[in-house]
């Protein structure tokens, strides 16, 4: 049962357009993540928020963008899609003690055309 | 800076077979260690975990051991089922730091 749920779960959409992918938690959670995984399996870290108000970049550089407005929510938004954006994105949260795990939703599978 | 290596895969085995998937790190200090599996179409799960050296952590037959000396944490199960068919990844987390860095993953198949 999960509880950090991501939508939608599959997308396709034309290149251009502006798309939004959802992600939320019912944990508390202050910690938040947005991870892209290649088709290839390997996990990159894109973005990661400590609590409310926090945004940060991860290590692999990805013209989407982010924003935290409530605890709960942690919504990626890319503004304008294009082939190489197609990819798996999952988003994971965690408590802030030091070295809590992560906890995963089931991804979205976005698609670009 | 800090990485895990995993064996790579694919790896097949037969039911009831026993499985180790090798993974190593480099970091400085003493990193918490993690094993995730992925099903098919699916997000990542926790399978088990390890914080400190000598420390073992089990799950569903699972076990893996956190040895600092050869800054190693392979995955073992004695038995392995089909339903464990799966992509299983090892990941490191440093004290402080909010980055999970994980391995390239091993992808697993379990035939009848």
């Amino acid at each position: 049962e999960a509880d950090i749920y991501q939508t939608p779960r599959y997308l396709v959409i034309g290149t251009g357009k502006k798309i939004t992918l959802e992600c939320s938690q019912t944990m508390g959670h202050d910690k938040m993540y947005w991870y892209q995984q290649d088709p290839g399996m390997e996990l990159h870290l894109i973005h990661y928020s400590y609590g409310v108000n926090s945004t940060e970049k991860g290590d692999l550089s990805s013209e989407s963008t982010v924003s935290r407005i409530r605890t709960e929510h942690f919504p990626l938004t890319l503004e304008s899609a294009r082939p190489s954006h197609t990819s798996q994105y999952l988003c994971a949260s965690s408590k802030t003690e030091v070295n809590s795990p992560l906890h995963f939703g089931n991804g979205t599978r976005l698609t670009v055309t | 800076g800090d990485s895990v290596t995993q064996m790579e895969g694919p790896v097949t085995l037969s039911e009831e077979a026993f499985l180790t998937i090798n993974c190593t790190y480099t970091a400085t200090g003493y990193p918490s260690l993690f094993w995730y599996v992925q099903y098919p179409g699916e997000g990542l799960q926790l399978l088990l975990k390890a914080t400190k050296a000598d420390d073992k952590g089990s799950n569903k037959g699972f076990e893996a051991t956190y040895r600092k000396e050869t800054t190693s944490f392979h995955l073992e199960k004695g038995s392995v089922q089909v339903s464990d068919s799966a992509v299983y990844f090892c990941a490191l987390r440093q004290g402080g730091s909010e980055k999970l860095v994980f391995g390239k993953g091993t992808k697993l198949t379990v035939n009848p």
